[in-house]
């Protein structure tokens, strides 16, 4: 079983539509969690930090459920640009970040 | 924020050479570094954790001899890839964490991708 596991998509949704990824983990001693996105062929870059009361960054709100490992992302009045790979991203001891697949979003007109 | 190059960016090698990667940090000092590499469709997978002044951490499965990873500096962590074979072939990515200020994040260089012939 993989340490994060997430649906690979892709998913594709109307432009402006409210899009949620999930992401489960197993391992209950990660400490910290965050999305990051990943463009084609690029590196993947920090979109949010993931806390325990839930956060929200303009269109994009982050949940955990450490009681589940779950968390979740959500995209609210999605715009082109958000066409990504959105990878879940887990660390344990050591500040090692352990990534899950991603899941593929495809914003369309 | 914080800013993170690789050189270079991208590599086409004959079966057998070595290749040398390039990661440094740019603004910060980062006493650590991470190698990642990252097939096609599949997740980034942690390779080794590079302190400076020190030996490389490898991760299960990954051959510190044929991945030779020097940390000579606070900003700067180099891999080479010796002997390398087509199934090397792949996206390899480094990431700086820095000391006060940006202990909590890992900031990433814009990767390397190696098509070994």
């Amino acid at each position: 079983r993989k340490e994060v596991e997430q649906d690979p998509g892709p998913f594709n949704v109307p432009e402006g539509a409210t899009v949620a990824f999930n992401c489960t983990y197993s391992n209950s001693a990660s400490q910290s969690f965050f999305w990051y996105r990943q463009d084609c062929r690029k590196e993947p870059k920090l979109l949010m930090s993931v806390y325990s009361s839930g956060n929200e960054d303009g269109r994009f709100t982050a949940q955990l459920n450490r009681a589940s490992q779950y968390i979740s992302l959500l995209i609210r009045d999605s715009k082109l640009s958000d066409s990504a790979t959105y990878l879940c991203v887990t660390t344990g001891g050591g500040n090692k970040l352990t990534f899950g697949t991603g899941t593929q979003l495809k914003v369309e007109l | 924020g914080a800013v993170v190059s690789q050189h270079p960016s991208r590599v086409i090698c004959k079966s057998g050479t070595s290749v040398k990667i390039e990661c440094r940090s740019l603004d910060f000092q980062a006493t650590t570094m991470f190698w990642y590499r990252q097939f096609p469709k599949q997740s980034l997978m942690l390779m080794a954790t590079s302190n400076e002044g020190s030996k490389a951490t490898y991760e299960q499965g990954v051959e510190k001899d044929k991945f030779l990873i020097n940390h000579a500096s606070l900003t700067l962590s180099t891999l080479t890839v010796t002997s390398a074979h087509p199934e090397d072939s792949s996206f390899y990515i480094c990431s700086a964490r820095g000391t006060s200020g940006f202990t909590d994040t890992q900031y990433f260089g814009p990767g390397t991708r190696l098509t070994v012939l």
